[in-house]
């Protein structure tokens, strides 16, 4: 398996820009998980799906940010409008049902300016 | 050890020393552990884990041991090499699905 897959690897744009963040977790997984990562705050749990459903979202920022999942195999959280405060690294992370370990992509780096 | 506030904590060790990274979870319902280790520029990969009902764990050149009537984990790394160098997370399963993760501690290994 190629591990849990994410694009675009860096994406910088201007404060107001639309930013689509795309996942696609590890095949058979049934938890995909989106984290932030800044120096400041650390790594922050933004929300989380089961079997393509949102089951807690309560870390998204506001109303800006939402993210879905349409299907098993592929997930997207959106910005709009980006702010600066936004930048940050954005990963996604999946796992299994029988098991704890979550396995994160490489990451997007996102640079508002 | 864990970072209380927004500075990550920093262990500095020889080359072929032996390092020890420390982490105070929050649960004391947690019931399973795991290490993570991020390099610069990726996303945290896993090294080890270890259930409730145990207090150690070794694997290759790592050892984790877990305190629970202090709510303390621990990771040591013998022989540290500069391959080493990295952040590293320990997280906690409390039996909610999301695993909560500490801060992180940055080890910077010394050629």
């Amino acid at each position: 398996d190629a591990g849990v897959i994410q694009s675009p690897r860096h994406e910088v744009t201007e404060m107001g820009q639309e930013v689509t963040l795309r996942c696609k977790p590890i095949s058979g997984h049934d938890y995909l998980f989106w984290y932030r990562q800044t120096m400041m705050r650390g790594l922050e749990l933004l929300i989380y799906f089961n079997n393509n459903v949102p089951i807690d979202d309560s870390g998204m920022p506001e109303d800006r940010f939402s993210a879905k999942m349409p299907n098993a195999s592929f997930s997207t959280l959106k910005i709009q409008p980006s702010e600066p405060r936004d930048s940050a690294v954005y990963f996604c992370a999946s796992r299994g049902l029988a098991g704890y370990e979550q396995y994160f992509g490489p990451g997007t780096r996102l640079t508002v300016t | 050890g864990e970072s209380v506030g927004l500075h990550l904590p920093t262990l500095s060790v020889q080359e072929g020393d032996n390092s020890i990274i420390n982490c105070a979870y929050s649960n004391s319902a947690s019931d399973y552990f795991i290490w993570y280790k991020q390099e610069s520029g990726k996303g945290p990969q896993f090294i080890i884990d270890i259930r409730s009902n145990m207090d150690k764990r070794q694997g290759q050149r790592v050892t984790v041991l877990l305190n629970k009537t202090v709510k303390h984990l621990s990771l040591q790394i013998a022989a540290t090499q500069p391959g080493d160098s990295a952040v590293y997370f320990c997280a906690e399963d409390s039996g909610n699905t999301p695993l909560v993760f500490g801060k992180g501690t940055r080890l910077s290994v010394i050629a």
